[in-house]
């Protein structure tokens, strides 16, 4: 158990639909980061926060966002949901800001978008 | 961009079997993190090791920075040991300052025969 929470484990919704993923990072750990995974594109790195503050982007859609909690926890929200937007969606967390630290990742969210 | 090569792509082993997996990069790297993906899609950190080398059970990993490689060593092989096995690595020159900057190789596939 790497100690990063990701709820729901499977999400199942309509195109057009807007759905919002929630990740809880290992107790400790400041930084937390977004990654797409689909079969075709890999793993796709989409943004990271820092104690609450955006900190790197990535590949992030504009219909996409995120943001980091006080207490640490973080949401993905995806909106005007396209086919191509169903993947696997992980959560990974970092002490500080992560440079020197190893990149611990939950068990993620399984999107299917019909 | 540094590229990160990655062998064998596929790996067909036999239980008990050991087994060296290669992570070649052609840049000067400050990160370098071994992940193994199971069969049902997690992805667990086995290692952080930008250099040198590091035991964890039937698992070993050096790296060796000033020639660009690491190896990832599975001994006595067992069936749990299936799926993917990332190398990703952080370019030393990392103008982002992020670990969502980490360059993750195509992986090598591992199957394990009982």
């Amino acid at each position: 158990d790497s100690g990063v929470t990701q709820t729901p484990k499977h999400l199942i919704t309509a195109t057009g639909q807007r759905v919002t993923l929630r990740c809880s990072p290992r107790s400790g750990d400041l930084s937390v980061y977004w990654y797409q995974q689909s079969l075709d594109q890999g793993l796709q790195f989409l943004i990271q926060y820092y104690n609450g503050e955006e900190r790197a982007k990535g590949n992030i859609l504009e219909r996409f966002s995120a943001q980091q909690f006080p207490d640490l926890h973080s949401e993905l929200n995806l909106s005007s949901l396209e086919l191509g937007d169903s993947a696997l969606y992980f959560c990974a967390s970092s002490a500080g800001q992560g440079l020197g630290s190893p990149l611990h990742f939950g068990n993620g969210t399984r999107l299917t978008v019909t | 961009g540094i590229q990160v090569e990655q062998s064998p792509p596929d790996l067909i082993l036999q239980e008990g079997a050991n087994s060296t997996l290669r992570c070649n990069f052609s840049d000067s790297v400050n990160n370098l993190q071994w992940f193994h993906q199971n069969p049902w899609g997690q992805l667990i950190n086995l290692f952080y090791i930008p250099s040198g080398t590091k035991q964890n059970g039937r698992l070993s990993a050096t790296t060796v920075a000033t020639e660009r490689y690491s190896l990832l060593y599975i001994s006595s092989s067992q069936t749990t040991d299936s799926g993917v096995y990332f190398c990703a690595v952080l370019p030393f020159m990392n103008y982002g300052g992020s670990q969502g900057n980490l360059i993750f190789g195509k992986g090598t596939k591992l199957s394990v025969k009982p």
